[in-house]
């Protein structure tokens, strides 16, 4: 049960789009189209933002995006806003009823 | 909108024991799979345990198996979280989740956990 591997930070400017990586191995990301991404504003509960891959939720917007080649998944987030500052996670079925979360990424907006 | 009350953190000395509960407003409880992810400070997400809705299969990390114990009473609506044999590392914010197949779908607000002597 190793945590995924995510970038610690990113940042871009306002309207711009950026990609955060997920990495993980054969035995979770790449075998399963289960990933998932939360955001989390700090002191704050995570937020489910997509879940299997690239399906997003009711009410989340569609700047918000998935993909997945191999063993690493990415979230897209285009036209980037303030309030899009935050910390995302992502998170893979491992298989036997087990979950992995990724490490964090920092999303600041310049 | 389901929601989630975490309770039962507190300050516990290593060695310890502590049982959170999570209280659900949904109306299908008794058919929602559970889970709880925990939060060390200034860290990230950790999977921590997973129940069914019946509680006939539960599912543990690593990090806590054996020592922790995943419950459910769904007459009362509510989750919980028996901690033992409690560890300097086990500080953190403990979430309870409900499952949307794979996915995590609502968050409570957490509820905190410190063990310290």
């Amino acid at each position: 049960q190793s945590a995924l591997t995510q970038p610690r930070s990113v940042s871009g400017s306002p309207g711009q789009s950026i990609t955060i990586s997920c990495t993980g191995a054969s035995s979770d990301v790449g075998s399963f189209d289960h990933v998932s991404w939360y955001q989390q504003h700090p002191g704050k509960a995570p937020k489910l933002m997509i879940y299997d891959v690239t399906k997003r939720p009711s009410g989340v917007p569609d700047r918000f995006s998935g993909s997945k080649s191999g063993n690493t998944a990415s979230l897209t987030i285009s036209g980037l806003q303030a309030g899009d500052e935050a910390d995302y996670y992502c998170c893979s079925w491992a298989g036997s009823n087990t979950w992995v979360f990724g490490g964090g990424t920092k999303m600041t907006v310049l | 909108e389901v929601q989630l009350v975490e309770s039962g953190g507190g300050l516990v000395q290593p060695g310890g024991s502590l049982r959170l509960s999570c209280s659900s407003s949904s109306f299908t409880f008794s058919k929602d799979w559970m889970h709880w992810v925990r939060q060390a400070p200034g860290a990230g997400l950790v999977w921590v345990a997973r129940i069914t809705g019946d509680g006939s299969r539960r599912n543990y990390a690593d990090s806590v198996k054996g020592r922790f114990t995943i419950s459910r009473d769904n007459a009362k609506n509510t989750l919980y979280l028996q901690m033992d044999s409690l560890r300097a590392e086990d500080t953190a914010v403990y979430y309870c989740v409900k499952d949307a197949y794979y996915a995590m779908d609502v968050w409570g607000k957490g509820t905190t956990v410190t063990v310290s002597s």
